[in-house]
């Protein structure tokens, strides 16, 4: 258990539906990351959200939508994926100061039909 | 282009000798360097970290090393047990830049008993 929640764990989705995932972490952290990992791949840094705002957007197509309300909580919203999409979405948070480590959650498995 | 690269995608080693994992980055301005171990349908989870201004940092059985004349790091893990088979990768990051840690591609590695 790392502090860092995601929901759901598993999720099906077709590809014109609308999902959306969710983080939460209550470890204090005021930095949030949604991160991909395809197979074989390495982890793809998709969104970095510093204090509720958004720093770093890593060239992800537009039917990714990150939403970070307060800095608790982030979310990402998922509308007309392609299989292609299909992968693990990590969600981590840090202190956002020098040196210090990530926390991951477990990820949500997302399969795109 | 990978700025983060671990070149051994797999690796065996018996139970109780030592596991020696490679990690190689291109970035000069990289400067904290992180371990993670992942489980299968898990997140990460930080094993181990090093900063810049030091070569060594231990923690129980898990050493990390730095050159960084060579961009290399390696993670010595010693005696290596059974429950240490996992996928590990390293990452990377930079105090001057946004938040955010660059990763590897991963090394499973295998502990035999």
């Amino acid at each position: 258990e790392t502090g860092v929640t995601q929901t759901p764990r598993h999720l099906v989705m077709g590809m014109t539906n609308k999902k959306s995932l969710k983080c939460e972490q209550h470890l204090g952290h005021n930095a949030m990351y949604w991160y991909k990992q395809s197979a074989k791949k390495p982890l793809e840094l998709m969104f970095v959200y510093s204090l509720e705002e958004r720093v770093e957007n890593n060239s992800v197509p537009s039917r990714f939508s990150p939403e970070c309300p307060n800095s608790s909580h982030l979310f990402l919203h998922l509308h007309t994926l392609q299989p292609e999409d299909s992968a693990l979405y990590l969600c981590a948070s840090s202190l956002g100061t020098q040196n210090t480590e990530a926390f991951f959650g477990q990820g949500t498995r997302l399969t795109v039909v | 282009d990978q700025q983060v690269k671990q070149n051994s995608p797999s690796l065996s080693v018996q139970e109780g000798r030592i596991s020696i994992l490679n990690c190689d980055y291109t970035n000069s301005m990289f400067d904290y360097f992180l371990w993670y171990k992942k489980y299968p349908a898990e997140g990460p989870t930080f094993l181990i970290s090093i900063s810049s201004i030091k070569d060594k940092n231990e923690d129980g059985r898990f050493t990390v090393f730095l050159n960084k004349s060579a961009k290399h790091l390696s993670l010595h893990i010693v005696p290596s047990q059974p429950g240490d088979s996992a996928v590990y990768f390293c990452a990377a990051s930079s105090t001057s830049g946004t938040y955010k840690y660059i990763f590897g591609t991963g090394t499973r590695l295998k502990v035999l008993a």
